[in-house]
């Protein structure tokens, strides 16, 4: 069965501190998409990165960087100096890309509050 | 393109009335997803269509629940009656075949008082 594990329920940083949030998945599957989506204060759900299992290579966006690793089954995501604006609810989730299932499973998601 | 657009934003209703949420999806997406977000049980899928066809409501929970997609640009999830427990915010959202990126709408919040 799938699963998506956030640990970290709540993470308090103070501005420009670098801050990981940590994203163990679980499948069956051989072939998988993972994702990261952010979801501020508004509410809105916002698509960050989408990866695929056969794509181990880490990937840097300006101040956000993920690492993915299959041995650990962890897709990690970390943000550089981080701001005030990067406050919001952090959701890690799986989608298997084979057979009939396209449900993207979504991890219980990390509360992060960066403080000024 | 617009986005996924959900409406009412926000919808406060009495215990027992019916409820209806719309979706628009972005447009040439061939399937659209409705999900609950509660603080109980996080988000969680409750129906999907491909080509406007559901495919699988075992998300659904209970009778009082129904989704529809009668074309390819509108869908609805209506609730009747409506419970207090069933106020959570609605997101729907949509994607392309072979596109695995889900684009979210803004979701509508309900209240069942």
């Amino acid at each position: 069965a799938q699963k998506v594990t956030q640990a970290q329920t709540e993470i308090s940083v103070v501005e420009k501190e670098d801050v990981t949030l940590d994203c163990v998945y679980e499948t069956r599957d051989t072939t998988y998409y993972l994702f990261w989506y952010k979801q501020p204060p508004s509410g809105e759900l916002v698509f960050l990165i989408r990866r695929n299992s056969f794509d181990e290579q880490n990937e840097i966006s300006g101040r956000y960087s993920w690492n993915f690793q299959k041995s650990t089954s962890s897709f990690n995501f970390t943000i550089t100096a981080s701001q005030v604006v990067d406050s919001a609810v952090y959701f890690c989730a799986l989608s298997e890309a084979g057979g009939a299932t396209n449900k993207l499973i979504f991890g219980t998601g990390t509360l992060l509050a960066v403080q000024p | 393109d617009a986005g996924v657009i959900q409406s009412p934003r926000h919808e406060v209703t009495e215990m027992g009335q019916e409820v209806t949420l719309r979706c628009k999806p972005i447009s040439g997406h061939d399937y659209l997803f409705w999900y609950r977000q509660t603080m109980m049980r996080g988000l969680e899928l409750l129906i999907y269509f491909n080509n406007n066809v559901p495919i699988d409501d075992s998300g659904m929970p209970e009778d009082r629940f129904s989704a529809k997609m009668p074309n390819a640009s509108f869908s609805t999830l209506k609730i009747q009656p409506s419970e207090p427990r069933d106020s959570a915010v609605y997101f729907c959202a949509s994607r392309f075949t072979g596109v695995y990126g889900y684009t979210f709408g803004s979701g509508t919040r309900l209240t069942v008082v």
